[in-house]
C-alpha cells in the first residue's frame, strides 16, 4: 500500500465551478500535511499547509481529517489557470525527519 | 525569491557512464535534497543533506551517491548510469524540512 494515495484524474471542470478532491495516508503519527501545485513540465511549488484542521487562502481551502486520515482540497471559482496536477505531500513522524512523503498528483483541468 | 538551479534541463547519456547533476541554490538553507519524479509514482527521495559534508540516505539511494562540500552546492552522482535511472530529477533546498523549493528538473535519458 502506498503511504500517501490520490486520485490520479482527471479532473475536468468548468471555468468558475468547484472542484474537490481527496488524499489519503497511512501513518496516523504524520506531522503536518501540504499541497504543492506542478505544471505540465514545470518544478512543483508549494500551494498551501495544513496543520491542524485546515487552512484557506482565497479560492482555496484544504481540510485535514486525522479520524479517516485524509486531507482534501477544495477550489472555488475555477480559473483556467488552476489547470495542474495538486501534489498532496504528508511529513511522517519525527524519525523520519526530512523524508517528506509526495502522492503521485491529481490533475486538474480547467475548461473554458 | 529562492532560487535553486539546477545545470541541465535535458540530458542524454548511454549506460556505464558516470553522471553528475549539479544543483546551486541561493538563500542560504541548510537541507538540500534529491528527488526522482517517474509517472504514477509521485517524488522519491533519493538523498538529502542537513550541513556540508552531511548526507542522509532517502528511500531509493542505489546506485547514486551526493557530494556537499559547500552549503550552496548539492550534486548527484550515478556512478554507472543504467536505463531504469532514466527520469526526471529535481532539487530541492529548504530551511526546515517542510517547505521545499525546488529546481525546474534535468530530465535525464539513459540510452
Amino acid at each position: 500500500r502506498k503511504e500517501v494515495e490520490q486520485d490520479p484524474g482527471p479532473f475536468n471542470v468548468p471555468e468558475g465551478a468547484t472542484v474537490a478532491f481527496n488524499c489519503t495516508y497511512s501513518n496516523s503519527a504524520s506531522q503536518s500535511f501540504f499541497w504543492y501545485r506542478q505544471d505540465c513540465r514545470k518544478e512543483p511549488k508549494l500551494l498551501m499547509s495544513v496543520y491542524s484542521s485546515g487552512n484557506e487562502d482565497g479560492r482555496f481551502t484544504a481540510q485535514l481529517n486525522r479520524a479517516s486520515q485524509y486531507i482534501s482540497l477544495l477550489i472555488r471559482d475555477s480559473k483556467l489557470s488552476d489547470s495542474a496536477t495538486y501534489l498532496c505531500v504528508v511529513n511522517p513522524p519525527t524519525d523520519s525527519w526530512g523524508k517528506l512523503q509526495f502522492g503521485a498528483g491529481t490533475q486538474v483541468v480547467v475548461t473554458p | 525569491d529562492v532560487k535553486v538551479t539546477q545545470s541541465s534541463r535535458y540530458l542524454v547519456k548511454r549506460t556505464g557512464e558516470k553522471v553528475f547533476l549539479e544543483c546551486v541554490q541561493d538563500m542560504d538553507h541548510e537541507n538540500m535534497f534529491w528527488y526522482r519524479q517517474d509517472p504514477g509514482l509521485g517524488l522519491r527521495l533519493i538523498y538529502f543533506s542537513y550541513d556540508v559534508k552531511m548526507k542522509e540516505k532517502g528511500d531509493i539511494p542505489e546506485g547514486y551517491s551526493v557530494s556537499r562540500e559547500k552549503k550552496e552546492r548539492f550534486s548527484l552522482i550515478l556512478e554507472s548510469a543504467s536505463t531504469n535511472q532514466t527520469s526526471m530529477y529535481l532539487c530541492a533546498s529548504s530551511q526546515d524540512s517542510e517547505k521545499l523549493f525546488f529546481g525546474s528538473g534535468t530530465q535525464l535519458s539513459v540510452l
